[in-house]
């Protein structure tokens, strides 16, 4: 079975510097993806970046990159330079390739709080 | 803006009554993907709609039930609706295949009383 972990239930950062988010994953799929959403307090969930099993370059969009460790089935989301607007619950998810429906599992999240 | 819209934003409504959640996946977009969030449950995957079929069933209950039109806009249907029903319930949506990015809708917040 599929499963993600977050064992960061709270977190807090000074703006303007960076933070890592922490998440592990475990899955007997040799190929799956992985996904961070942002989720701010008004609800909705922002696709942040995505990193697949076989991308042999971690993944970056803008401020946001993937620490991919396949080894150690961890996947940590990295914020460079946190802004006050990325205060928000972050989640980490998990879709399996082999699995038609391409669900996504996700973890329990990680609640940031960036201070001025 | 992903480009799903979801409607109602909140609803407001008694036990045992029956409500529908509508959803309009990002143009050009063929998988429909339905999710519940709620406090003791976090994140699940309800079902999924792949060009007007169902594809998957995740953990969703009899009383739930969905369908994707052929326009391709789906909707959630909840019925005999229980107190433990209060939850966020998100649509994403994805390209040619499913296999591409969930992209989510702003949720409808569903408040059973």
């Amino acid at each position: 079975a599929q499963k993600i972990t977050q064992t960061q239930p709270g977190m807090f950062v000074q703006e303007k510097e960076a933070v890592t988010l922490d998440c592990t994953y475990d899955t007997s799929d040799p190929s799956y993806g992985l996904f961070w959403y942002k989720q701010p307090s008004s609800g909705e969930m922002i696709f942040l970046i995505y990193q697949g099993s076989y991308d042999q370059q971690n993944a970056t969009e803008g401020r946001y990159s993937l620490n991919f460790q396949k080894a150690r089935k961890s996947a940590n989301l990295v914020i460079s330079a946190s802004q006050l607007g990325d205060s928000a619950m972050y989640f980490c998810a998990m879709r399996g390739m082999m699995d038609s429906s391409y669900k996504l599992i996700f973890g329990s999240g990680t609640r940031l709080l960036v201070r001025p | 803006d992903s480009g799903v819209t979801q409607t109602p934003k909140h609803l407001i409504t008694a036990t045992g009554q029956r409500v529908t959640l509508r959803c309009s996946p990002r143009s050009g977009d063929l998988s429909v993907y339905w999710y519940q969030q709620s406090l003791d449950q976090g994140l699940q995957f309800l079902i999924q709609y792949y060009n007007g079929e169902e594809r998957a069933k995740g953990n969703i209950l009899e009383r739930f039930s969905a369908q994707q039109f052929p326009d391709l806009h789906s909707e959630l249907n909840l019925s005999s609706l229980e107190l433990g029903d209060s939850a966020l319930y998100f649509c994403a949506s994805s390209g040619t295949g499913g296999g591409g990015t969930q992209y989510f809708g702003p949720g409808t917040r569903l408040l059973v009383l």
